[in-house]
């Protein structure tokens, strides 16, 4: 089955500066890469993702990257600011609907005013 | 649109009781999951229900675990007799068919002392 591993298990860093997640991935097959944000109390949300025909998806001031070969990818979040502070979870999947989710350990950003 | 909604927030129970959780998807999502993230670890899948079938049910811990989904609709997940390892946040999420996207509930928390 698919194994997901994500690092660093807790990030700070100053507001304004950038954030970054790192996933990697097991299975070859996966194609659809979730990210999710969990703010205290609060429900998983997801907040971008990105399909493996694409390299690099970007949201304001979130940005996705996907290695297909090294089967990495990663969260990017510029220009931190207090309300980014949550818990992350990068995710991996083969899409098409009646596949589960094989989630990372999360990472939990703090970000410091 | 009402979001996923889960029953109860919190339950603490002693070991050897019985908990069920309760879950209610998004109206018209016909998958629906359940995960379990235990302390600092994964979101870890339990299992998939399309309509009232079990899809996959790979991720279910044991047999103290039962999830039912009568009618397709609500689905609720029973844990007899619970455990203390059993503790942890149990999400529950809905997609809609052939749908990549889930969305979650708030979780209910389980404490089992």
């Amino acid at each position: 089955g698919e194994n997901v591993e994500q690092h660093p298990s807790t990030l700070s860093v100053q507001e304004g500066d950038s954030a970054v997640i790192k996933c990697t991935y097991s299975d070859s097959a996966s194609n659809y890469f979730p990210w999710y944000k969990q703010e205290l109390g609060k429900r998983p949300q997801l907040i971008i993702d990105i399909r493996s025909n694409v390299g690099e998806k970007k949201d304001q001031r979130i940005a996705v990257t996907l290695n297909k070969t090294a089967k990495h990818f990663s969260l990017h979040i510029t220009e931190t600011q207090p309300e980014d502070s949550a818990v992350y979870f990068c995710a991996a999947l083969r899409s098409g609907g009646y596949q589960k989710v094989t989630f990372g350990t999360g990472t939990k950003l703090q970000v410091i005013p | 649109e009402a979001g996923v909604t889960q029953f109860p927030s919190h339950s603490v129970i002693e070991k050897g009781q019985t908990v069920t959780l309760r879950c209610d998807p998004i109206s018209g999502h016909d998958n629906l999951y359940w995960y379990r993230r235990v302390m600092g670890k994964e979101i870890k899948f339990l299992l998939h229900f399309v309509k009232e079938s079990k899809q996959d049910e790979s991720g279910m811990p044991n047999n103290r675990f039962l999830a039912e989904r009568t009618g397709g609709t609500y689905s609720t997940l029973k844990v007899q007799p619970a455990e203390l390892e059993d503790s942890g946040v149990y999400f529950c999420a809905s997609s809609q068919e052939y749908a990549n996207e889930q969305y979650f509930g708030p979780g209910t928390r389980l404490t089992v002392t």
